[in-house]
């Protein structure tokens, strides 16, 4: 049972932009920890996106951004690719340690 | 080339034990606390363990603790899950993942992932 909520499902034509949400608390997010974004790829490991609420790995196109205010972080896709279709999780730290988000599937249309 | 390598994987009776291996190179081992999130089939990522760089502390998710030990060998570069009293809920993709401080304790590095089917 997860303590950071996101919707289960977002979707865009090629292009568009899309953000998903990743709802928490004041034991969490709202405490000041950093929430981090990764992207699961169909039938793959997990893979860094965002780290510290809105830093990009080297090699993380600059059309994925992240940003964080109050108990709330997002994950914004700019410029939609086909290859963006993944499953996305936010994670974070909370008073009884490491949580992931309820992940999202992004469909591109 | 940094990369993680679990192993060990299978399937195991309810009640039954596993030990999974999680090898590491490219990297200094010793240097980095490590991690085991599974993946239930269809669902989502839990966290499961953690262990700090030396050995010298760990952490349990509350669903695996008492069940499950995490370990370490630095001369091995290698990270160890021994799982023990199997439940059907236990069935899923095992990733081990690396946290880096300069990531902000995010896991930047994970492993391809072991899957552990618990069915009689």
């Amino acid at each position: 049972q997860s303590v950071l909520t996101q919707p289960p499902s977002v979707s865009g034509a090629p292009g568009q932009r899309v953000t998903i949400s990743c709802t928490g608390s004041s034991s969490n997010i709202g405490a000041g920890y950093d929430v981090h974004w990764y992207q699961q790829l169909p039938g793959t490991a997990p893979k860094l996106l965002i780290y510290g609420n809105s830093n990009r790995p080297s090699g993380v196109p600059d059309r994925f951004s992240g940003s964080k205010s109050g108990t709330s972080a997002s994950l914004a896709i700019t410029g939609l690719q086909a290859e963006d279709e993944a499953d996305y999780y936010c994670q974070s730290y909370d008073s009884f340690g490491n949580v992931f988000g309820t992940g999202t599937k992004v469909t591109v249309l | 080339e940094v990369q993680l390598v679990e192993s060990g994987g299978g399937l195991v009776q309810p009640g039954g034990s596993l030990r999974l291996s999680c090898a590491a190179s490219g990297f200094t081992f010793s240097s980095y606390a490590m991690h085991w999130v599974r993946q239930a089939p269809g669902k989502g990522l839990e966290y499961v363990s953690a262990i700090s760089s030396n050995g010298g502390s760990t952490y349990y998710a509350n669903s695996v603790k008492g069940r499950f030990t995490i370990s370490r060998d630095n001369s091995k570069n290698t990270l160890y899950l021994q799982m023990g009293s199997l439940r059907a809920e236990d069935m899923a993709v095992y990733y081990c993942a690396r946290v880096a401080v300069t990531t902000s304790h995010a896991f930047d590095i994970w492993g391809q992932g072991t899957m552990v089917t618990v069915s009689s």
